[in-house]
């Protein structure tokens, strides 16, 4: 599977946008790009995943680079309760596994 | 609820000795997957299950660890001759295997076992 980078910690006010960036240069044409969050003393939740063009749903946006070597999950107005550690998960569709291989994610810290 | 359970929360055991845990996923998912998780890390796979088949595991899964999945409902990881090294929390998620949508994976809140 390959393998995704993210900045290990960012810091966003209460309000307002907040973008988490993930590269993944060695992407394969059949990886989806997909996102969990770990909320303090939870298991890993769902939050959005995409394999080419920009995706929504009511939690976040996916915005995906064009080479498809990065991708951004926008929250459009932070909440202190998005706090969590965010991860940037690449699987292959066509793979017949359907582990996750998680990173060591993003902690997001929401300042009110 | 209807979401997946484990059980226990917490467990504390000496060295050597065994432990069992138990993952109840959401009724209708036929996929059951065991992560493990060290402080600071994300989660790290496994095994998984299709039904009561295991069709993959980790090399992480020493031959001290098995898992079940006996009648494709729940499932139990035991941890034999427990090791200070085995200090993790124990995530258990499941997942629908729906080829026409996308089949994303439930977590349960975790056991967290702490091996004196």
């Amino acid at each position: 599977d390959a393998k995704t980078t993210q900045p290990n910690s960012m810091e966003s006010n209460e309000e307002e946008p907040v973008h988490l960036p993930c590269n993944h240069s060695t992407i394969s044409g059949t990886d989806y790009i997909h996102w969990y969050r770990q909320l303090p003393s939870q298991g890993p939740e769902y939050v959005i995943h995409g394999l080419t063009s920009n995706v929504n749903n009511r939690m976040a946006s996916l915005a995906i680079a064009e080479d498809r070597k990065s991708s951004t999950l926008i929250l459009h107005r932070a909440t202190l309760r998005d706090a969590a550690v965010y991860y940037c998960i690449l699987r292959d569709k066509t793979s017949g596994t359907y582990k996750y291989i998680f990173g060591t994610g993003t902690r997001l810290k929401v300042l009110a | 609820d209807t979401g997946v359970s484990q059980d226990p929360r917490h467990k504390i055991t000496k060295r050597g000795q065994n432990v069992t845990f138990r993952c109840d996923p959401i009724s209708e998912h036929n996929r059951l997957y065991w992560y493990r998780q060290t402080l600071g890390q994300g989660p790290e796979f496994l095994t998984y299950f299709q039904n009561e088949a295991q069709l993959e595991k980790s090399r992480l899964l020493s031959d001290r660890f098995s898992a079940e999945r006996p009648k494709g409902s729940f499932s139990t990881l035991e941890i034999q001759r427990t090791e200070q090294g085995d200090s993790a929390m124990y995530l258990c998620a499941s997942s629908l295997r729906d080829p026409s949508s996308y089949n994303e994976q439930f977590f349960g809140p975790g056991t967290r076992l702490t091996v004196l």
